[in-house]
């Protein structure tokens, strides 16, 4: 299953609303999770099962889709937001992880 | 508190092998599946495969088939990886991540292999 993710970079700016797409090549139900990774750390889940909130993450991070098409949003971006963000496929084996999305400084 | 905790930077020569360790603590190890994922250099990330640290069995991405394997020692909380017929191309940092119900919730500091003649 591949996955593609756009845009594959954007820049923006502190209070923005910044909404990452991420689709799969074929239907993965609900099978969807999202990181974020910074500089020289390991990810750090998001979001798993396409719209549950990982346990200590803000609530300003949001997941939704099923099927094909998946969205993970930041409703009001803040300064430690700014990092590469993944999804990862888990319907089936292998697993796959989309390309990533940088989110920068506009 | 939970942690993986991975073994130190390897600097391999091309067709030599790494084994790379992730030590489990505070939870229970047979409990979760350990999977590897891998990382080259300004790339993204790459599952190479899992193992199930209750019985042994392991599941390996195509990609690495013949070349790649995974192992525990239940009674130190560890998994390995090993990896053989090192390339260039198999330069990366190499995590390892516990999936239950919330996938890859925690990850090991990562492990940095380097391979270069």
């Amino acid at each position: 299953i591949q996955l593609t993710q756009s845009p594959s970079s954007l820049s923006a700016s502190v209070g923005d609303r910044v909404t990452i797409t991420c689709r799969a090549s074929q239907g993965i139900s609900r099978y969807l999770a999202w990181y974020q990774q910074k500089p020289g750390k390991a990810p750090k889940l998001l979001i798993y099962s396409a719209s549950t909130l990982q346990s200590g993450v803000p609530s300003r991070f949001s997941g939704s889709g099923s099927g094909t098409d998946f969205t993970l949003t930041i409703s009001s971006l803040q300064p430690e937001d700014f990092a590469t963000y993944y999804c990862l496929q888990l319907n089936g084996y292998p697993l796959t992880f989309g390309p990533g999305t940088t989110v920068d400084l506009k | 508190q939970v942690q993986l905790v991975q073994s130190g930077a390897e600097v391999k020569k091309p067709g030599a092998s790494v084994k790379v360790s992730c030590k489990a603590s505070g939870y229970s190890f047979i409990n979760y599946y350990m999977h590897w994922v891998r990382q080259a250099p300004g790339q993204g990330l790459e599952w190479m495969g899992m193992i199930n640290p209750s019985d042994g069995n392991t599941d390996y991405a195509q990609t690495f088939q013949g070349r790649l394997t995974m192992s525990r020692d239940t009674s130190t909380n560890t998994v390995y990886m090993e990896l053989s017929s090192l390339k260039s191309d198999d330069t990366a940092i190499y995590y390892c991540a516990r999936k239950m119900i919330a996938p890859f919730d925690i990850w090991g500091q990562g492990t940095m292999v380097t391979v270069s003649s």
